[in-house]
């Protein structure tokens, strides 16, 4: 099983609607860091998580880390055709190793018009 | 403007050829990675360097090397003995410790 498991693996939403996207570890989480990526690009960081109950937002989308920091949630309110794309988490497992990274397969986002 | 540069985008070689991908950064970065990306498996660590001539294996080191000769680059070479070295490469970069990594633009590698 994988140390980092994202879900939905693909997600095809309505313009205007919200959606979640879930990222679960196996291990205790020390920061836990999600970034887009269009495909066949490099990846765009979005947000850092560190303390359990951390909430950050940006624009129109919110991250959580859970209280227990195994578990974070990526929300997207009201979509647009430009949220489209490859969302990653990220976990680091041994505190502050922001590039050495376990990374989760990835959540595909399509925005209908 | 700072950055992470990755050359070239596309790239193919024949089986057994040895082949070398290229990474610059000039955001005066200490640290340096190449991630490998295939479908469905989001992305795997091959190697890292934290600091300029040493540089430590990550999950899927087998059949790569790299060097890091200097600050700004960290090239890897792909070896006849990777035994599927089709992917989609990604370099990154950052301040030691827990910062985010700047991803390069990645470079599609395909043996033929």
């Amino acid at each position: 099983s994988q140390e980092l498991e994202q879900s939905p693996q693909s997600l095809i939403v309505q313009e205007g609607k919200n959606l979640t996207i879930n990222c679960t570890s196996s291990k205790t989480l020390y920061g836990l860091y999600w970034y887009k990526q269009k495909y066949g690009e490099g990846l765009i960081f979005l947000m850092m998580l560190q303390k359990g109950g951390e909430e950050k937002s940006h624009e129109k989308i919110t991250a959580k880390l859970d209280e227990k920091k195994q578990q974070s949630s990526l929300h997207i309110t009201a979509s647009q055709p430009s949220h489209a794309g490859i969302y990653l988490c990220g976990a680091d497992h041994k505190y502050n190793q922001g590039g050495k990274l376990i990374f989760g397969q990835g959540t595909e986002l399509s925005v209908k018009p | 403007d700072g950055g992470i540069t990755q050359s070239p985008k596309y790239l193919f070689r024949k089986e057994g050829q040895n082949v070398t991908l290229s990474c610059e950064q000039n955001l005066n970065h200490d640290a340096m990675y190449w991630y490998r990306q295939d479908p469905g498996q989001g992305l795997r660590l091959i190697y890292y360097s934290q600091i300029v001539n040493d540089f430590q294996k990550g999950d899927i080191a087998e059949g790569y090397s790299v060097s890091r000769e200097k600050k700004e680059s960290f090239p890897l070479t792909v070896t006849s003995a990777q035994k599927n070295p089709t992917a989609f490469y990604l370099c990154a970069s950052n301040w030691q410790g827990g910062t985010e990594a700047f991803f390069g633009q990645g470079t599609r590698l395909t043996v033929v």
